[in-house]
């Protein structure tokens, strides 16, 4: 089978660090995405992992480990606009995606 | 670019009625995906086509669901007949050949009754 695992909910001060964790076990492995949705809203895409490493993009930065088949999006300095679900989604074949469950990150003021 | 369209943006039927949902992808994007978001299931795969071509249709639940794309700037998604777990929120996505992301259009609330 095919599963992505990711933990159901963080919540973190405004300002601070967070790293929301995934983890896959899929039959194959083309790359490592995330993607945002705000409540009500559509997933948007905030970044894409093939190779192992870090990338980073503004506040945001997606790190990939293949061999451990586990990545985590990093957001730092943290806003309120940050509230929202958070999804990993593992390309095992082709353009073919299977989503994580997300993470549903609140950020306190 | 308008980004991705669909429509309509909230439908309500009755069960075993025939529901069609409709997405414009954003001109010259080579891939188009059809999802379906529920509380229990999240965010599922359906079918997704490459160049108006069905490429992998396996998340598609059961014979009721279909989807065609007659052109590039075209797609629907058709379930007949309906049923109350039908209810979801299905999303028509969109990619650019080389690019890695997806852009998602607003999504079709469904509630079937």
């Amino acid at each position: 089978g095919q599963s992505l695992e990711q933990p159901s909910e963080v919540t973190a001060v405004e300002g601070a660090i967070v790293q929301m964790n995934c983890t896959y076990q899929t039959s194959g492995f083309y790359g490592l995405s995330w993607y945002q949705q705000h409540d009500g809203g559509a997933p948007t895409f905030l970044s894409y992992n093939a190779l192992d490493g870090l990338e980073e993009t503004g506040r945001f930065s997606s790190f990939l480990s293949r061999s451990d088949s586990y990545g985590y999006l990093l957001l730092q300095e943290l806003q309120m606009k940050d509230s929202a679900s958070y999804f990993c989604a593992v390309r095992p074949q082709g353009f073919k995606t299977i989503f994580g469950a997300g993470t549903r990150l609140f950020v306190k003021a | 670019d308008a980004g991705v369209i669909q429509s309509p943006r909230h439908e309500v039927t009755e069960m075993g009625q025939e529901v069609t949902l409709r997405c414009k992808p954003i001109s010259g994007h080579d891939y188009l995906f059809w999802y379906r978001q529920t509380m229990m299931r999240g965010l599922e795969l359906l079918i997704y086509f490459n160049n108006n071509v069905p490429i992998d249709d396996s998340g598609m639940p059961e014979d009721r669901f279909s989807a065609k794309m007659p052109n590039a700037s075209f797609s629907t998604l058709k379930i007949q007949p309906s049923e109350p777990r039908d209810s979801a929120v299905y999303f028509c996505a969109s990619r650019d050949k080389g690019a890695y992301e997806q852009y998602f259009g607003p999504g079709t609330r469904l509630t079937v009754t």
